[in-house]
């Protein structure tokens, strides 16, 4: 299947830094990304949608000048968590849309602010 | 009500026998259906998808789409302990930008 490569896996920061997390789509191209996060033992909640060259779509109750979503190509989106609180540790896992419509979801990244 | 109902189990079958994992949902407008597999810590991983109504296999799996009914299946034969995962049912549709819904995932332990 797709592959979608998100970067880094794992990542320790200090509360009030900010964080960036990359989502490529290595072997198609993504017109829509779309961003999750998931907390323990609970099933993934879509935070944002990213269509290339546009402003991203963010769900009820997401802060958009919080995590900051960047989708600059069609392989490549960015998340960025700014002035990142304890609150927002959680496992954030990216996805792209292929032209056929399926979904391929990156490794996820676990952040862990402190 | 959610869109997607999924009993998260947990499920515990021996090794070999034959796993029923269902969803049903109460959206009309879905028409692409994925079951995902996830294991602890790490990202889902596509195992099946299939477009509208029907039924498909891939080497022990098998997914049933009954849109009438609203219901989905995933079938896996011959299980393995390696099976031992949650598994997560999604579903989208084209008038809300493909973004998919997922169910609460279900808990499989396939013990040897």
């Amino acid at each position: 299947g797709a592959v979608v490569s998100q970067h880094p896996s794992w990542v320790i920061c200090k509360s009030g830094t900010s964080v960036k997390i990359e989502c490529r789509s290595l072997d198609f191209q993504a017109t829509t990304m779309f961003w999750y996060r998931q907390f323990p033992k609970q099933s993934l909640m879509l935070m944002a949608t990213s269509n290339e060259g546009s402003k991203a779509t963010y769900e009820q109750g997401v802060e958009k000048d919080k995590f900051l979503i960047n989708h600059a190509s069609l392989t490549l989106s960015t998340l960025t968590v700014t002035s990142a609180h304890p609150e927002d540790s959680s496992f954030y896992i990216c996805s792209g849309r292929s032209s056929g419509n399926t979904i391929y979801f990156g490794e996820g990244s676990w952040l862990t602010v402190v | 009500q959610k869109e997607v109902e999924q009993d998260p189990g947990p499920l515990s079958v021996p090794e070999g026998a034959i796993v029923s994992l269902n969803c049903t949902y109460s959206n009309s407008a879905f028409q692409y259906f994925m079951w995902y597999r996830q294991y602890s810590r790490k990202g889902p991983e596509l195992l099946m998808y299939t477009y509208s109504s029907g039924n498909k296999e891939d080497g022990r799996f098998t997914a049933q789409v009954d849109k009438s009914s609203k219901y989905i299946s995933l079938f896996i034969r011959d299980s393995q302990p390696s099976d031992s995962a949650t598994y997560l049912c999604a579903m989208s549709a084209s008038n809300s930008g493909y973004a998919l819904n997922f169910g609460k995932g279900t808990s499989l332990l396939v013990t040897p």
